[in-house]
């Protein structure tokens, strides 16, 4: 069964520093990964995705991702956070077999005024 | 104009009750989900339809039950609710293979 894992459960910045956030999966064949957040007390949104193609990928808010397909990796970037990127960052790779979607257990990013 | 709608947002209840959580998408999608998210954020899929059909279930207790009436909607009842179900709920719908999450129901159980 395929995993996802996320190596940062709980990551503390400062506003303008820069971020990075790690994301494995152990499947070796294709796959549609994405990264989701969720602020506090609201649900998921999708922040981006990647299905094929450039391996890196620009969301939402400013947020990119790159594919390292040998690495078995997509990692999360922002150059610059702010305060109100608090939130959790969630790690998802489609199961292609059945559709499934599974998690990361995702990490904690609280960023400090 | 909700994408993916739930309702209730919140629900307390006590041990051995029965209770529902509606879900409603207006995207016109064709597959649908239940994900639980439990106390550690952790989030795991519980069931997916597509046009009605049951087609993905996990290992959850058969105390819980979807129920699809159109493709719209996805209902999911709860039988004889433990402790151990207390959690947020989340409906989501999917097209080309992109999932889109509804608002959650958090659900405790005293």
């Amino acid at each position: 069964a395929q995993s996802v894992s996320q190596h940062n459960h709980h990551v503390i910045l400062s506003e303008a520093a820069s971020l990075e956030l790690g994301c494995n999966y152990s499947y070796g064949g294709t796959v549609n990964l994405f990264w989701y957040v969720q602020y506090p007390g609201q649900h998921l949104q999708l922040l981006l995705k990647y299905f094929s193609g450039d391996p890196l990928v620009k969301g939402i808010k400013g947020f990119e991702a790159e594919f390292i397909k040998s690495k078995f990796s997509f990692n999360l970037r922002k150059p610059s956070v702010q305060w109100s990127d608090t939130a959790e960052y969630f790690c998802a790779v489609n199961e292609p077999s059945t559709g499934k979607l599974i998690f990361g257990q995702g990490t904690t990013l609280q960023v400090k005024p | 104009d909700t994408a993916v709608s739930q309702t209730p947002k919140y629900l307390v209840t006590q041990m051995g009750n029965d209770k529902s959580i509606k879900c409603e998408q207006n995207l016109g999608h064709d597959t649908m989900y239940w994900y639980k998210q439990d106390s550690k954020k952790f989030l795991k899929i519980m069931f997916s339809y597509n046009n009605k059909e049951l087609i993905i279930n996990e290992t959850v207790p058969n105390r819980f039950s979807p129920k699809s009436p159109d493709k719209a909607h996805l209902n999911l009842h709860i039988n004889s609710l433990e402790l151990g179900d207390s959690a947020v709920y989340f409906c989501a719908s999917s097209h080309l293979d992109t999932q889109y999450f509804g608002p959650g129901t958090r659900l405790t159980v005293l």
